[in-house]
């Protein structure tokens, strides 16, 4: 069993939608939660960076982690073309000091 | 500038031949990483450095890679000999001892 599970998509909506994108996950001492986003041809970028359980809202983007049922989500409101791009989970022990673990990614297209 | 940088974006080789790709940190991130993506792949764990050790070393895909990292700073990933199937863009990553990854732009290489 992987570590994180993400279901690949390709995932595609009409812009304006609410957009929920999830990821598994089966260590529960995983405890920092991050998110990413990647566009084409480009280095991934850090979208969300949460510790624990809870939620924390950022614009249009909201990252809700349930530690109890080992599950994350990336919701995103009033979504634009310019969302369009693969998310990335990275539900980790720590932050730093080892090897980090990435969902596979959810390839996200909006579509005006 | 601020963020991570790699040099060259994009390298072209012939088969068997040596590359060398940089990767400048964020001024002051103890932990660097390295990683590997394939085309439409998830992104696979290289090798990660805290200051200038490699305490973790066992994503190098075989003995032809290797890294170095020089002052705490500048990194170094060399590809010996290569092979069809080490073209992927390379990854770099680092960040504080304390926080999130930051990734730079990432080298595209295409082994001919």
């Amino acid at each position: 069993q992987k570590e994180v599970e993400q279901d690949p998509g390709p995932l595609s909506v009409p812009e304006g939608a609410i957009v929920s994108l999830n990821c598994t996950y089966s260590n529960s001492a995983f405890q920092y939660f991050m998110w990413y986003r990647q566009y084409s041809r480009k280095g991934p970028e850090l979208l969300m960076y949460t510790y624990s359980s809870g939620n924390k809202e950022d614009g249009r983007f909201t990252a809700q982690v349930d530690k109890s049922s080992k599950y994350i989500s990336l919701f995103i409101r009033d979504s634009q073309p310019s969302d369009s791009a693969t998310y990335l989970c990275a539900p980790n022990v720590e932050t730093s000091g080892s090897r980090l673990t990435f969902g596979e990614g959810t390839q996200l297209t909006v579509n005006p | 500038g601020a963020g991570v940088s790699q040099s060259p974006s994009n390298k072209v080789t012939e088969k068997g031949k040596d590359v060398e790709l940089r990767c400048d940190p964020i001024s002051g991130h103890t932990a660097l990483y390295w990683y590997r993506q394939s085309l439409g792949q998830g992104l696979e764990f290289l090798i990660y450095f805290q200051g200038n050790s490699a305490p973790d070393k066992s994503g190098l895909p075989s003995d032809r890679f290797s890294a170095e990292r020089t002052g705490g700073s500048v990194s170094t990933l060399t590809i010996q000999r290569t092979q069809q199937e080490d073209s992927a863009v390379y990854l770099c990553a680092s960040s504080h001892w304390s926080g999130p990854s930051f990734f730079g732009p990432g080298t595209r290489l295409t082994v001919l």
